[in-house]
């Protein structure tokens, strides 16, 4: 059963429209939220942690909140660099390991 | 402050062969984790390692694979007798000592293992 679900798969934005991709999971006694970003050929770049629901995080025009099963990260006014993979992962309870979803391919076209 | 790094960037190994992947934590980070990650698809965990302990390996296949982080160098991950369904990026992460809170992880660039 998979512990973190992303969606949607794929999204594909013009400059400047707002979305928010979501991130679903269902580990209990959650230790972290975590989201990166990836681009092609590269590792994960660190983005965000989030801890308890409620929490709210932003960086640019990247904002990430979190509820109790699930967490959003929302683009404001995307631009074309934006275009990434974004990928969320969840670190539960005592355990050490991330559990990472599929992640977001976004595709901001100018 | 440099970040992980890992070496070599791209392998090719024939069916059969060894392969040996490194990864050097950043600077004042004593946890290393590796993952494996396969086209369009996200990161699975294989092995999370302290130096000269393997802390839990529940996502590494039980053959062919090993993984270790001596007290001076580099971890290493080996996979023996390379097959073709090996053939993925693989990832290495490393966080700061660990102290009863989450700490986010920080990846390197991966190797990229390819199998003829």
């Amino acid at each position: 059963e998979d512990q973190v679900t992303q969606s949607p798969e794929a999204l594909r934005l013009q400059e400047g429209e707002s979305s928010s991709l979501n991130c679903s999971y269902t580990v209990s006694g959650l230790r972290g939220l975590f989201w990166y970003r990836q681009d092609p050929g590269k590792g994960p770049e660190f983005l965000f942690t989030l801890y308890s629901a409620g929490e709210e995080k932003e960086k640019e025009r990247l904002k990430a909140t979190l509820t109790k099963k699930e967490s959003f990260l929302h683009i404001t006014a995307p631009k074309p660099e934006d275009s990434a993979t974004y990928l969320c992962a969840v670190q539960e309870g005592n355990f050490n390991k991330f559990y990472f979803g599929s992640g977001t391919k976004l595709n901001v076209k100018p | 402050n440099a970040g992980v790094m890992q070496n070599p960037r791209h392998l090719v190994r024939r069916r059969g062969q060894e392969a040996r992947l490194r990864c050097s934590p950043m600077k004042g980070h004593s946890h290393v984790y590796w993952y494996r990650q396969l086209p369009e698809e996200g990161l699975k965990f294989m092995v999370y390692l302290q130096k000269e302990n393997i802390i839990d390996e529940s996502g590494m296949p039980k053959e062919r694979f090993s993984a270790e982080f001596p007290k001076e160098g580099p971890s290493i991950l080996r996979i023996q007798q390379v097959v073709r369904g090996d053939s993925a990026a693989y990832f290495c992460a490393s966080s700061p000592p660990y102290a009863g809170g989450s700490y986010e992880q920080y990846f390197g660039p991966g190797t990229r293992l390819t199998v003829t």
